[in-house]
């Protein structure tokens, strides 16, 4: 069974720039959600994805934006770039039946951005 | 809204020793689910634990133990025979039942193992 997976691992990005991050899900996974992690906080939900529409949102600006694919696989697009994006980016995959969560989320390694 | 509360930003545990990890959280919902997760220094997310709200019986997973005390909105993680792998940051999460799969974290706790 492969786990999440993310690239790239570091990232490093100025002002006003725009980055794409990308997640793979965990086999068998529908759902892909995003969370930003600031240096010692716990993770902020971004959004979560199903069936490749956005499914659920949190308190992020129109700039965070994403994709899913077929293939479950997501990515995360963050426009105009400010110094306090800079964060660890989790992606978390889980199994969704009719868009109900059914069972736990796994994590990926996260991607580590640098907003200079 | 849902707020999840962890008071002990650092603590420190001897080899085989027991610790305790408090967590509080605040909602208005009946039906939920509560997690455990761990956040070693890799940065990988690994669940440690889940508990739904319905289940009166506290979750165990291996050497690690909840207590769950749904009237005081309270979620405690205890974890007995401490070893060195433990050392990490914990975080506390919540879930609503039925509203999407978005976790609410807490400010998460970090826990030293020493030899």
């Amino acid at each position: 069974e492969t786990g999440v997976t993310q690239s790239p691992t570091h990232l490093i990005k100025t002002r006003g720039q725009q980055v794409t991050l990308r997640c793979s899900s965990q086999s068998g996974h529908n759902t892909v959600s995003w969370y930003q992690q600031a240096l010692g906080q716990g993770p902020q939900f971004i959004f979560q994805y199903y069936r490749e529409e956005e499914n659920g949102r949190g308190n992020f600006p129109p700039r965070f934006s994403g994709l899913q694919f077929p293939n479950y696989s997501s990515e995360l697009n963050v426009n105009a770039l400010e110094l306090d994006d800079s964060a660890l980016y989790l992606c978390a995959s889980s199994k969704a039946i009719q868009g109900e969560v059914t069972d736990t989320q796994y994590f990926g390694p996260g991607t580590r951005l640098t907003v200079l | 809204a849902q707020t999840v509360t962890q008071s002990q930003p650092e603590m420190s545990v001897q080899e085989a020793e027991t610790v305790t990890l408090s967590c509080t959280y605040d909602t208005s919902e009946n039906n939920y689910y509560l997690f455990w997760y761990k956040q070693p220094p890799s940065r990988q997310m690994i669940l440690v634990i889940r508990q739904e709200a319905y289940k009166q019986q506290n979750a165990t997973e291996n050497r690690f133990s909840v207590n769950f005390q749904k009237a005081a909105k309270s979620f405690s993680l205890k974890i007995s025979d401490s070893q060195l792998g433990d050392t990490a940051m914990y975080f506390c999460a919540f879930m609503k039942y039925n509203a999407g799969n978005m976790l609410t974290f807490g400010g998460g706790t970090r826990l030293m193992v020493k030899p």
